[in-house]
């Protein structure tokens, strides 16, 4: 089955630096490539998603890339602000299983 | 728009003893997974429902089940607790089956077992 392997586990970036956080998968099948956040005490939400047939994706201050040949995606934040800490998961699927997450990235924004 | 509605919140269970949690979707989603998150493995899946059919199961043994009702509504049992079932258990909605949009987290039922 999947396998999705996140890193760093911890993170500490200023207010205003770039933080970037890096996953693989193992399942050539996968396609669908979502991250979610999940702040103190809720359950995690989604900020952006990638499919495969698209190697960039961007919303404002967030952008994830795939390498489909590498079977990696990363989360890109710029500009980052204190209401940026949080847990963040990246996710892998085929579209027929569902949705295997790696283990999180525990970002601190330091004011 | 309500959200996903996870009941109850936080529970406090001795080992041997059984446990339902409840999770009401939000309305028009017919699909609901269920994860468990601890804070060494992440969220591990445990099992999807679509139209009150299991669609998807987790590695997890057959002491953890769960199910759907005709209104979409899912509850899901842990008998037997153990204490490596305190975890947080996480229900998820979507509008359609398998994953094929965003999934819509409720905050959670803490599960804690002493």
């Amino acid at each position: 089955g999947e396998n999705v392997e996140q890193h760093p586990s911890t993170l500490s970036v200023q207010e205003g630096d770039s933080a970037v956080i890096k996953c693989t998968y193992s399942d050539s099948a996968s396609n669908y490539f979502p991250w979610y956040k999940q702040e103190l005490g809720k359950g995690p939400q989604l900020i952006i998603d990638i499919r495969s047939n698209v190697g960039e994706k961007k919303d404002q201050r967030i952008a994830v890339t795939l390498n489909k040949t590498a079977k990696h995606f990363s989360l890109h934040i710029t500009e980052t602000q204190p209401e940026d800490s949080a847990v963040y998961f990246c996710a892998a699927s085929s579209g027929n299983t569902p949705l295997v997450f790696g283990k999180g990235t525990r970002l601190s924004v330091i004011a | 728009k309500a959200g996903v509605t996870q009941t109850p919140r936080y529970l406090i269970k001795t080992r041997g003893q059984q446990v339902t949690l409840s999770c009401s979707p939000i309305s028009g989603h017919r699909s609901v997974s269920w994860y468990q998150q601890t804070p060494g493995q992440g969220l591990q899946f445990l099992f999807e429902y679509f139209s009150e059919t299991q669609r998807n199961k987790g590695n997890f043994p057959g002491r953890f089940s769960g199910r759907q009702f005709s209104n979409s509504r899912s509850e899901m049992n842990v008998s037997t607790l153990e204490l490596g079932d305190s975890a947080l258990y996480l229900c998820a909605s979507s509008r359609g089956q398998l994953n094929t949009g965003e999934l819509f987290f409720g905050e959670g039922s803490r599960l804690t077992v002493l």
